[in-house]
């Protein structure tokens, strides 16, 4: 079985511009979930994908977008980069919505973007 | 406003003693979940335990037991026996039922000391 695992690894951009991070859920995961998570802070969670659609989303502004591909993969895509974009971007995949708590996340290793 | 307050940035324990991790979160909703995570220096978190809300007894996985106060909000995370591959972060985190957010604490830096 694999586990949850994002590329790159580590980005640097400069303000203004565009990225895209990439997530593959767990073997048999349909959810996937991305955090922000800025230094010295916990995650903060950005929008949820179950089965392609966008069911949640928290207090991120529109140029925070994302994907899910029919194999549950997801991207994340960020627009007009700032400089408090710079955080750890994690990546949680699970069988189904989080909404009942019972569908447990497991978490992919993070992509740290840094952006100047 | 739905918030978690780890009121301790970072706590040290030695190796076999116990420790506590203090938690404590607002919500004005009656079915939530609660979750301590552990994020090791390289990176990956992963799920330590778990409290649904509706459940008056505390959670126990292995070493790892929580006290849940329902009343006064509060969930703190106890380790017993304590390991240096403890060492890590910890996150305590809830979900209200029906939502798809999780909403995270700023974190306890534990270290365990030989």
């Amino acid at each position: 079985e694999t586990g949850v695992t994002q590329s790159p690894t580590h980005l640097i951009k400069t303000r203004g511009q565009q990225v895209t991070l990439r997530c593959s859920s767990q073997s048999g995961h349909n959810t996937v979930s991305w955090y922000q998570q800025a230094l010295g802070q916990g995650p903060q969670f950005i929008f949820q994908y179950y089965r392609e659609e966008e069911n949640g989303r928290g207090n991120f502004p529109p140029r925070f977008s994302g994907l899910q591909f029919p194999n549950y993969s997801s991207e994340l895509n960020v627009n007009a980069l700032e400089l408090d974009d710079s955080a750890l971007y994690l990546c949680a995949s699970s069988f189904g919505p989080t909404g009942t708590g019972d569908n447990e996340q497991f978490f992919g290793p993070g992509t740290r973007l840094t952006v100047l | 406003a739905q918030t978690v307050t780890q009121s301790q940035p970072e706590m040290s324990v030695q190796e076999a003693e116990t420790v506590t991790l203090s938690c404590t979160y607002d919500t004005s909703e009656n079915n939530y979940y609660l979750f301590w995570y552990k994020q090791p220096p390289s990176r990956q978190m992963i799920l330590v335990i778990r409290q649904e809300a509706y459940k008056q007894q505390n959670a126990t996985e292995n070493r790892f037991s929580v006290n849940f106060q329902k009343a006064a909000k509060s969930f703190s995370l106890k380790i017993s026996d304590s390991q240096l591959g403890d060492t890590a972060m910890y996150f305590c985190a809830f979900t209200t039922s029906g939502t798809y957010k999780y909403i995270f604490g700023t974190g306890t830096r534990l270290k365990v000391l030989a």
